[in-house]
């Protein structure tokens, strides 16, 4: 029963159009969050929810939106995507936010943009 | 300043040899201190965290920090084939910032 679950896993779409990757946790987890690694496989985080409240807004472009409809789900709508945008975008939780936290990762959705 | 920062590598090493990976940290606030694992297309998993200074032994790794130098390291023994992968040095204060990874090569 996987712990960070994330859909789809892959993701090739036409540059303009829109998409969501959905997130689910069931490891009771109070904070949620969005990472994108790009090519470099440089691990960038984006956003950050406690308790469907968001904490973290990471300079990312408005095209971006995350929805918390509960604890334990975090969803990211990409609006107008760009070729830029080609990524994997890993879902992750961790108990709570504070610093002493691990954070554990869903298996990824690689999107990229044609 | 990079936030976190890594040797990108690639680090070869024998096995059974010691695997060394460095990293370094810019926040002197930070608090807690990681090393993830990743292998070619896949999700980042926990090895390690340390808190403390000094060193942290589980298995066949040892994490180590100074926060006076802002510098944790990792170590690997008896390195085998099946560690290659990227490690990843994480940092959190406020939220668990990431280095690029060092990629780590075992040959047999």
């Amino acid at each position: 029963d996987t712990a960070v679950s994330q859909t789809p896993k892959y993701l090739v779409t036409q540059m303009g159009n829109d998409k969501s990757i959905k997130c689910e946790q069931n490891l009771g987890h109070d904070t949620m969050y969005w990472y994108k690694q790009d090519s470099k496989k440089f691990l960038k985080i984006m956003f950050s929810y406690n308790n469907k409240e968001l904490i973290i807004n990471e300079t990312v472009p408005n095209r971006f939106s995350p929805k918390s409809p509960d604890k334990a789900h975090l969803n990211l709508h990409i609006n107008s995507l760009e070729l830029g945008d080609s990524a994997v975008y890993f879902c992750a939780s961790s108990q709570d936010q504070g610093s002493g936290n691990t954070i554990y990762f869903g298996e990824g959705s690689w999107l990229t943009v044609v | 300043q990079k936030e976190v920062e890594q040797n990108s590598g690639p680090l070869s090493v024998p096995e059974g040899a010691i695997a060394s990976l460095n990293c370094t940290y810019s926040d002197r606030g930070s608090q807690s201190f990681f090393w993830y694992r990743q292998y070619s297309g896949k999700s980042p998993e926990l090895i390690m965290f340390i808190y403390s200074n000094g060193d942290k032994e589980d298995g066949r790794f040892t994490a180590q920090l100074n926060k006076a130098s802002q510098y944790v390291s990792l170590l690997i023994r008896d390195s085998q084939p099946s560690d290659s992968a990227t490690y990843l040095c994480a940092v959190n204060r406020y939220d668990m910032r990431f280095g690029a990874g060092t990629r780590l090569t075992v040959k047999p």
